[in-house]
């Protein structure tokens, strides 16, 4: 994908550390989401974002998850005092936000927390 | 809450042969379908999608079709190729504000093996 940039591509964190995964969209794209995948299960929507705003953050879980994207720099999620839980791939898409334009995804950022 | 669903875990398929990948969807709300292709240790890559005034979108080997009375579609994969084993996702979405596609709904995938 040479397309949407995410880093890092593996983490390791301890149980209470702070995990910050960062996600660049494919050039000319406005629009951020960030999925999270669990072993043997598919994709889960988690937030959806423009510049500088968040447009749906239903699938985030309420407390410890954050996730920004400023009007300069890469979309970040961060996720506080991670537990064993959290552990799991997380992948950034981009998109034009335009009709019938799909989602382009990164190569994700693997998780693991001892 | 599986909006989306791919009862099939595994399809395994000879080289050259046709592969039919399926998929169910209950929001009657969905407005555009999309598979993906996903290798181990990398990121889902968009494959063809077809939107519900259609019933059936072409890309060359890979074709879609859309059954929304049955709320159904599949993907065909004519002539199936090695290269073509990966596991294969099933996404479903709506407008977000009549214009912006919103989130992706997946389904769990299908392995799909295709052997010489």
């Amino acid at each position: 994908n040479a397309g949407v940039m995410q880093n890092p591509r593996h983490l390791v964190r301890r149980r209470g550390q702070e995990a910050r995964l960062r996600c660049s969209p494919m050039k000319g794209h406005s629009h951020v989401y960030w999925y999270r995948q669990l072993p043997e299960e598919g994709l889960k929507f988690m937030v959806y974002l423009q510049k500088e705003n968040i447009i749906d953050e239903s699938g985030m879980p309420k407390e410890r998850f954050s996730a920004e994207f400023p009007k300069e720099g890469p979309s970040i999620l961060r996720i506080q005092q991670v537990v064993r839980g959290d552990s799991a791939a997380y992948f950034c898409a981009s998109s034009q936000g335009m009709s019938n334009q799909p989602q382009h995804f990164g190569d994700g950022t693997r998780l693991s927390i001892l | 809450d599986q909006q989306v669903k791919q009862n099939s875990p595994s399809l395994s398929v000879q080289e050259g042969r046709i592969s039919i990948l399926n998929c169910d969807y209950t929001n009657s709300m969905f407005d555009y379908f999309l598979w993906y292709k996903k290798y181990p240790a990398e990121g889902p890559t968009f494959l063809i999608s077809i939107s519900s005034i259609k019933d059936k979108n072409e890309d060359g080997r890979f074709t879609v079709f859309l059954n929304k009375s049955a709320k159904h579609l599949s993907l065909h994969i004519v002539p199936s190729q090695p290269g073509d084993s990966a596991v294969y996702f099933c996404a479903a979405s709506e407008y977000d504000r009549g214009s912006t596609l919103g989130r992706l709904y997946f389904g769990r995938g299908t392995q799909l093996t295709v052997w010489p």
